[in-house]
């Protein structure tokens, strides 16, 4: 199976901050990476797809970068509704595989 | 409004079964595969099964195979999950989310708000 290894796994910021997610696979995985939000008591939001790709209707501020074995997920500043906790997702390999999450705090 | 909405869940005995029900709302439900996604209080989220949008099409993860049964009837735009000799280890909230594509890419680009299964004597 293919390991996803994100870090942080929390992280406190300000508003306005440029805050940085990393997530590294075991193997090769090309750009098939998503990046999603999950907010408590709601669903998991796709926000980046294939790597890079902005979902329609999320902000500008989020993006992704990366290929075959690490990807980084930015958000340029920091807003307050961004609070969450954000996951990377595999899907070159069966089974589909997500990091274990990245808490995101505002300070 | 797009949605998938989660009902089933609750608290059950181990060993007994319990079914999972999802209602898809605002798309064309029949035209993409969907998945279980399931996650553990505190802990990481794990993908337990899907169904390519004609059913020709099933998976699951080791952990579930032979117990867990998938199905979706396209008519009602609904998802299902049969679980069956239900263990402590799958006690979860679970997810139903739908597919980018109708074959099965394991993308993930719409979610609900998961049902709370419980499993405990």
């Amino acid at each position: 199976d293919t390991q996803m290894t994100q870090s942080p796994s929390s992280l406190s910021a300000s508003v306005g901050d440029r805050v940085t997610i990393t997530c590294q696979a075991s193997q090769d995985i090309s750009n098939y990476l998503n990046w999603y939000q999950h907010k408590p008591g709601k669903a998991p939001k796709l926000l980046i797809y294939d790597a890079s790709n902005l979902e329609t209707g999320v902000p500008s501020r989020f993006s992704g970068s990366g290929s075959g074995t690490d990807f980084t997920f930015t958000i340029s500043s920091l807003q307050p509704e961004d609070i969450a906790t954000y996951y990377c997702q595999q899907y070159a390999n069966l089974p589909p595989s997500f990091g274990q999450g990245t808490k995101l705090e505002i300070k | 409004e797009v949605q998938l909405v989660e009902s089933g869940g609750g608290l059950v005995q181990p060993g007994r079964s319990l079914r999972l029900s999802c209602a898809a709302s605002g798309f064309t439900f029949g035209d993409y595969a969907m998945h279980w996604v399931r996650q553990v209080p505190g802990k990481g989220l794990e993908w337990v099964s899907g169904i390519s949008w004609n059913s020709g099409s099933i998976d699951y993860a080791g952990s579930v195979k032979g117990r867990f049964t998938i199905s979706r009837d396209n008519a009602k735009n609904s998802l299902y999950l049969q679980m069956n000799s239900l263990r402590v280890e799958d006690m979860a909230l679970y997810y139903c989310a739908k597919d980018q594509y109708q074959l099965m890419i394991y993308s993930f680009d719409l979610w609900g708000q998961g049902t709370l299964v419980t499993v405990s004597s």
